[in-house]
C-alpha cells in the first residue's frame, strides 16, 4: 500500500526549533511537498522538494532524502502564529495526485 | 487578487438533497482540483480537471459529479447527498503539474 507517516502532534517552546519528519511509502516519487494549515483554514503551500537535500526559505527549511524515503520540515525562530497543522504529500507520478499525510499538529507554547 | 474563490462557505442538506460547490479562479492555472478533509485525515482528492476540457477521478469520487465550465470554473456536484459525505471541500488550483497547489477557503457541507 502507499502511506505517508508523520506524527500527530509535536510541542515546542516560542523562539526555539522544531523538526517535523515525514516517511513515505509509495509506488512512485516525483517530489515532496509541504503545507501549513491553521484551523478552520485552507493549506497553503509551503515547499517542495524534487531532489535529494536542504531548502531554505526564510525561517522554514525542507529536507529530503530519496534513498530513505524521508523528509522534514525544520522551523526556526517559532512565533506563536507558526501554531497550525503541517501536511507533507508525495507526488508519485506525472498525473495531478497527491498523496497526503494526515498532519503533524503543532503547539506552541510561550 | 482573489486567488480561488468557493461558494458556499457553509451548506446543510438532507439525506437525498442534491447541490453544486462552485469553485472561481483567477490566477489562469491549467489545472483545477476538489478535495475533501475529515478530522484526523490527510487531504483525499475527490477529481481533478488537469486542463479545460477534461475532468479524472480521484481517490474517492464516488457519489460526486464534476463540471470544468471553462479555465476559470470548476464545479462539484452532489446527486443525492449522504450523511458520509459531511466533509470540509476545498478546490485547489495549479500550473506546473501540482507541484503548487493553491488552496480556496473550503466549503463545510454537513449532511443529516
Amino acid at each position: 500500500g502507499q502511506s505517508l507517516e508523520q506524527p500527530s502532534e509535536v510541542t515546542a517552546v516560542e523562539g526555539a526549533i522544531v523538526q517535523i519528519n515525514c516517511t513515505y511509502q509509495t509506488s512512485g516519487f516525483y517530489g515532496l511537498s509541504w503545507y501549513q494549515q491553521h484551523d478552520g483554514g485552507a493549506p497553503t503551500f509551503l515547499s517542495y522538494n524534487a531532489l535529494d537535500g536542504l531548502e531554505e526559505t526564510g525561517r522554514f527549511s525542507s529536507f529530503l532524502s530519496r534513498s530513505d524515503s524521508y523528509g522534514y520540515l525544520l522551523l526556526q525562530e517559532l512565533q506563536m502564529k507558526d501554531s497550525a497543522s503541517y501536511f507533507c504529500a508525495v507526488k508519485q507520478d506525472s498525473n495531478y495526485q497527491l498523496i497526503w499525510g494526515a498532519g503533524t499538529k503543532l503547539i506552541i507554547k510561550p | 487578487n482573489a486567488g480561488v474563490t468557493q461558494t458556499p462557505k457553509f451548506q446543510v442538506l438532507k439525506t437525498g438533497q442534491s447541490m453544486t460547490l462552485q469553485c472561481a479562479q483567477d490566477m489562469n492555472h491549467n489545472s483545477m482540483y476538489w478535495y475533501r478533509q475529515d478530522p484526523g485525515m490527510g487531504l483525499r482528492l475527490i477529481y481533478y480537471s488537469a486542463s479545460e476540457g477534461t475532468t479524472d477521478k480521484g481517490e474517492v469520487p464516488n457519489g460526486y459529479n464534476v463540471s470544468r465550465l471553462n479555465k476559470r470554473e470548476f464545479s462539484l456536484r452532489l446527486e443525492s447527498a449522504a450523511p458520509s459525505q459531511t466533509s470540509v471541500y476545498f478546490c485547489a488550483s495549479s500550473d506546473l503539474g501540482a507541484n503548487v497547489l493553491t488552496f480556496g477557503a473550503g466549503s463545510r457541507l454537513t449532511v443529516l
